[in-house]
């Protein structure tokens, strides 16, 4: 696509409840990344996608939080028993090189009741 | 460590010129990246710089000393729509991992 594509735009979910984000990077990029913002911080890295293989996991905050990329294309962030704290935007970003720069999409708010 | 410091807020005037510093710890980084992202808004890429040196695009520039740990991003000709956060991000090597400071925010007046 021209962008990268990102859906929910917004969630609100409850505490305890599963969700799962999903982003569409741009056709041909193979790197593709996952962040969120809080309100008021920087930008908090999670995980980095090679293809379909996650060379850099680091950043996920517990084993609550999994990715899965699939077809060198589209990925789901999945967040299991949401807790308040998850609440942020979550940003996904792809790129062909590193070098490019990265392209974010509009991020999907979430907000957990 | 990989700290990135930048400033939390500046002010400055439409038509003039703004400096947003920047300052990292040297060991991991392997280039410095500059972002805006206005309020609501997905961050855009402006600028990198690898090398040592001002590297220029249009009303932008960016400048960089990796022995100093230190980069700035200069805004010239200042408009209303320049009011935004810029964000400073370090490279590890193979640009695999961004490491974004928390952004400086910028009010331009009239």
């Amino acid at each position: 696509g021209a962008g990268v594509s990102q859906s929910p735009s917004n969630k609100v979910t409850e505490k305890g409840k599963d969700v799962e984000l999903r982003c569409d990077p741009i056709s041909g990029h193979t790197a593709l990344y996952w962040y969120r913002q809080s309100l008021g911080q920087g930008l908090e890295f999670l995980i980095y996608f090679q293809g379909n293989s996650a060379p850099d996991k680091s950043g996920l905050p517990s084993d609550r939080f999994s990715a899965e990329r699939t077809g060198g294309s589209v990925s789901t962030l999945t967040i299991q028993r949401t807790q308040q704290e998850d609440s942020a935007v979550y940003l996904c970003a792809s790129s062909l090189s590193g070098l490019d720069g990265y392209t974010f999409g509009s991020g999907t708010r979430l907000t957990v009741v | 460590g990989q700290n990135i410091d930048q400033p939390t807020e500046m002010t400055a005037t439409e038509g003039a010129i703004v400096q947003i510093n920047c300052t990292y710890q040297t060991s991991g980084f392997n280039g410095l990246f500059w972002y805006q992202q206005h309020a609501g808004e997905a961050p855009t890429f402006l600028s990198y710089n690898v090398l040592d040196g001002l590297e220029e695009k249009g009303r932008f520039s960016s400048f960089l000393s990796r022995s100093k740990g230190y980069s700035y991003l200069l805004l010239k000709e200042l408009q209303m729509k320049d009011s935004a956060s810029y964000l400073c991000a370090g490279a590890n090597t193979g640009f695999q991992k961004l490491v974004f400071g928390t952004g400086t925010r910028l009010l331009v007046s009239p």
